[in-house]
């Protein structure tokens, strides 16, 4: 079955400017969960995204967003981009069932560059 | 504040002989830890898993201890092999968060040398 497809891999982008994400899941995956990596700082969970609604936030300022479509594909929206949001973005996406059936498959990720 | 921390940013271990990868926690709320390993431009891989009601899970070269009282986990790999070498991450849920949401730690380089 086809993987978790994060789109687009590289980007580069000015300081101010604003960048969208696009994260598209397992199929029958109705979970989408957004990650930000940092060197030395693995992986900080942005939020979730399950059926349409956000789950769960982690402790990033308002300018970091999400949502999520119908048909389970998620976007993170990125707005008034500064230096230290350069990092690989990875978006995981699960059954979002049971604590103890994680099948958390993780996307190849975007790496953002803010210049 | 880092509830999870991997202290060894590296390790550097000889084809066949045994790694270990070790993970400090401080939540105790934390009931399920997993393990995933990372190769450059590609996204993070599940490895092993282990629930806080168990002390010790195996599948194949890879074992998981927990121990609770210490607040630690380890990964154990034997033997070794190159293909092995990528930044290894560990992983735990809250019992009190719903949905998916892991807190990771910082990562360990982990270097198998043939």
């Amino acid at each position: 079955k086809a993987g978790v497809t994060q789109t687009p891999r590289y980007l580069i982008k000015t300081r101010g400017q604003q960048v969208t994400l696009s994260c598209s899941p397992i199929s029958g995956h109705r979970s989408v969960s957004w990650y930000q990596q940092t060197p030395g700082q693995g992986l900080q969970f942005l939020f979730e995204y399950f059926s349409e609604t956000q789950r769960n936030k982690g402790n990033f300022p308002g300018r970091f967003s999400g949502r999520q479509f119908s048909n389970s594909r998620s976007e993170m929206n990125v707005s008034t981009l500064e230096l230290g949001d350069s990092a690989l973005y990875l978006c995981a996406s699960s059954r979002g069932g049971l604590p103890t059936n994680y099948g958390y498959t993780f996307g190849s990720g975007t790496r953002l560059t803010v210049v | 504040d880092q509830q999870v921390k991997q202290n060894s940013p590296s390790l550097s271990v000889q084809e066949g002989r045994i790694s270990i990868l070790n993970c400090d926690y401080t939540n105790s709320m934390f009931d399920y830890f997993l393990w995933y390993k990372k190769y450059p431009a590609e996204g993070p891989t599940f490895l092993i898993s282990i629930s806080s009601i168990k002390d010790k899970n195996e599948d194949g070269r890879f074992t998981v201890f927990l121990n609770k009282s210490a607040k630690h986990l380890s990964l154990h790999i034997v033997p070794s092999q190159p293909g092995d070498s990528a930044v290894y991450f560990c992983a735990a849920k809250g019992r009190e968060t719903s949905g998916s949401r892991l807190t990771f730690g910082e990562g360990t380089q982990l270097t198998v040398n043939p």
